[in-house]
């Protein structure tokens, strides 16, 4: 099955820095990268998703990158505001299947 | 649009007690899912349902784990008996149909955490 490492686990950032998590995916049939931001005790939320028939992906000042040929893909997230500070979680599926999550990437950003 | 409902949001329960816990998809969706979130983890499968239909539950402990989804709507996960490692939160999410593309978007509810003592 899928395998998706996530790093770093702990990224401190100054407001208006910005800040990368990187993933790499095992299967090479995944086609699907969703990153989704959860904030202590809410839900997860989708803040962005790229499909492997591109190889980058903005919203505003989020920007999602996708390297098939490695199998990593990456969040990009620029001007960091505190608001930012929550837990980043990517993931991958081949499709009509079961999301594979990474570890999660505690995000800080100081004021 | 109403999002992807649970109850109830908290659940204290003595270890060997049953448990059970609910959830109501987006309107239209029909792929639901269980996940379940360790502290400081991502979520992983438990279930996924089509419809009615239970299509991926390999990680579903079934010993003590079960899931229904009558009428290919709302859902129920129930666990009996619990155990303390089945302390977590448990989280539903629903996608709309798994034909793929934007489809494959899951929207989360907010979880039901549950503590056994």
């Amino acid at each position: 099955g899928e395998n998706v490492e996530q790093h770093p686990s702990t990224l401190s950032v100054q407001e208006g820095d910005s800040a990368v998590i990187k993933c790499t995916y095992s299967d090479s049939a995944s086609n699907y990268f969703p990153w989704y931001k959860q904030e202590l005790g809410k839900r997860p939320q989708l803040i962005i998703d790229i499909r492997s028939n591109v190889g980058e992906k903005k919203d505003q000042r989020i920007a999602v990158t996708l390297n098939k040929t490695a199998k990593h893909f990456s969040l990009h997230i620029t001007e960091t505001q505190p608001e930012d500070s929550a837990v980043y979680f990517c993931a991958a599926t081949p499709g009509y299947s079961t999301l594979t999550f990474g570890k999660g990437t505690m995000l800080l950003v100081s004021p | 649009e109403a999002g992807v409902v649970q109850s109830p949001r908290y659940k204290i329960i003595e270890k060997k007690q049953p448990v059970a816990f609910w959830c109501n998809p987006i309107s239209g969706h029909n792929t639901l899912y269980w996940y379940l979130q360790n502290l400081g983890q991502g979520p992983e499968l438990l279930i996924r349902y089509e419809n009615e239909e239970a299509v991926d539950d390999s990680q579903l402990p079934k010993d003590r784990f079960s899931a229904e989804r009558l009428k290919g709507v709302d859902s129920t996960l129930k666990i009996q008996p619990a155990e303390l490692g089945d302390s977590a939160v448990y989280l539903c999410a629903s996608s709309l149909d798994p034909s793929g593309g934007a489809s494959d978007t899951q929207y989360f509810g907010p979880g039901t955490r549950l503590t056994v003592l």
